[in-house]
């Protein structure tokens, strides 16, 4: 079925380890992103790509860095993991402005 | 800057009765507006949106939303709860006059719950 595919969709990390969460499209949308959801806080935007071969910060980067590998694949890494860490994390892609987002299911991560 | 907020963490109802999710909203710009469904360890299901067309949208599963730009509300209705609604709904806020991308800002999220 057409949409976004995330992996893992579990992880349990140590504090100070490092992962990539990966995410891909099949729809050719051009922007992709990436949320954590926390409870109570809906979902805020940590990185989006407008486009391939850009990236821009949201509203919490810090402790991540992202990779438009090419159109169809958006990576969310983190270097050094923390407890504050601990979230679900989403990636979404949507085709142009206004037509509201596509997401995938989800990678619910710990951070022990 | 733009934001959204739910005006009820949780709501509940009774089978079969009315539902009514109360979504107020701030924009710079003319917004676009949308509704998410999130049914349990799933991801979020797009429910309807508001792009400046009709102020009264219709969405899947019998759910609809009215645009009152007067009062900044985007309330989100249903005229007969099912067992099935029961999830987190999450109202959004899309400003239209942004430049970069298509960044949406999301509420806090309501969580219905649907007795027998």
């Amino acid at each position: 079925n057409a949409g976004v595919t995330q992996t893992p969709k579990f992880q349990v990390l140590k504090t100070g380890q490092s992962m990539t969460l990966q995410c891909a499209q099949d729809m050719n949308h051009n922007s992709m992103y990436w949320y954590r959801q926390d409870p109570g806080m809906g979902l805020r935007l940590i990185y989006y790509s407008a486009s391939e071969g850009t990236t821009d910060k949201g509203e919490v980067p810090n402790g991540y860095n992202v990779s438009r590998l090419n159109k169809r694949e958006f990576s969310l890494r983190l270097e050094s993991a923390a407890p504050s860490q601990t979230s679900v994390y989403f990636c979404a892609s949507s085709e142009r402005r206004n037509y509201g987002y596509t997401f995938g299911s989800g990678t619910r991560l710990t951070v022990v | 800057a733009q934001s959204v907020t739910q005006l009820d963490s949780h709501v509940s109802v009774s089978e079969g009765t009315p539902v009514l999710l109360r979504c107020n909203y701030s924009s710079s710009y003319s917004p676009s507006l949308f509704w998410y469904v999130q049914h349990p360890n799933k991801g979020l299901q797009l429910l309807l949106k508001y792009t400046s067309a009709a102020t009264l949208v219709k969405g899947i599963n019998g759910f609809e939303a009215e645009f009152k730009k007067s009062e900044t509300s985007f309330h989100l209705t249903k005229p007969s709860a099912h067992m099935s609604d029961a999830a987190e709904y999450f109202c959004v806020v899309s400003d239209r006059g942004r430049n970069a991308g298509n960044m949406l800002t999301f509420g806090g999220g309501t969580r219905l719950m649907v007795k027998p």
